[in-house]
């Protein structure tokens, strides 16, 4: 069964210590997988994308990694502010076949930053 | 830019009312969607579109209705409400319904079914 797995599913940490964020992925054939954050209130709003050939990518303070043969990818959050406060969610895209295109949602995890 | 807008922001309905959200946007893009979000739960698709005059359904379409008539519009029909219906509705579009570019999502409607 094709699932996205997010973990932990909330964290409270302090301003200014760093954090990193789990998604594990059944999905295949895979195409590419995002991060989204989501403010409360808001609709998600796309911070990062990794394809298969990619391991690391960062977008100022927020560095995505992925490992395609263990499925796992991370979201590390240096030097957190309050503004980080939020839910991020893990987005896998299906490759081919019956999954391309498909569009498959973790639960997201909460992170709470407190000053 | 507006991007993805959504109307209302919030709604309050009585079991078997019926009523329309409104989603919009402005990118001219083909794919448009729409999704329920219920605490605990991820997002969970309802029905889509990979252009005008083409819906079909998704992970969660029973009780919902689409048209696709323009671009720009995607509007979501609750035929009669459920108290099962009460959920955050969020519209989203992309370029594609496949490659490399993100959804945008609009802000959201807040529905209640008493």
């Amino acid at each position: 069964k094709n699932q996205v797995e997010q973990s932990p599913q909330s964290l409270i940490i302090l301003e200014g210590k760093n954090c990193t964020l789990q998604c594990n992925y059944t999905v295949s054939p895979f195409s590419n997988l995002r991060w989204y954050k989501q403010d409360t209130g808001r609709g998600p709003v796309s911070l990062t994308i990794m394809t298969f050939s990619e391991n690391t990518k960062s977008n100022g303070r927020y560095t995505a990694t992925l490992d395609a043969d263990t499925k796992q990818s991370s979201l590390h959050i240096t030097a957190s502010q309050l503004s980080d406060s939020a839910s991020y969610i893990c987005v896998v895209r299906g490759g081919r076949g019956s999954t391309l295109g498909r569009l498959y949602f973790g639960r997201g995890t909460q992170l709470t930053v407190w000053p | 830019n507006a991007g993805v807008t959504q109307t209302p922001k919030f709604q309050v309905l009585k079991t078997g009312q019926s009523m329309t959200l409104q989603c919009a946007q402005d990118m001219n893009h083909e794919y448009m969607s729409w999704y329920r979000q219920d605490p605990g739960m991820g997002l969970r698709l309802i029905h889509y579109s990979v252009g005008a005059g083409i819906t079909d359904q998704g992970e969660v379409p029973n009780g919902y209705n689409v048209s696709r008539s323009t671009t720009e519009d995607f509007p979501l029909r609750l035929l009669s409400a459920a108290p099962s219906q009460t959920s955050v509705y969020f519209c989203a579009s992309s370029y594609s319904w496949t490659g490399d570019q993100p959804q945008h999502f609009g802000d959201g409607t807040r529905l209640s079914i008493l």
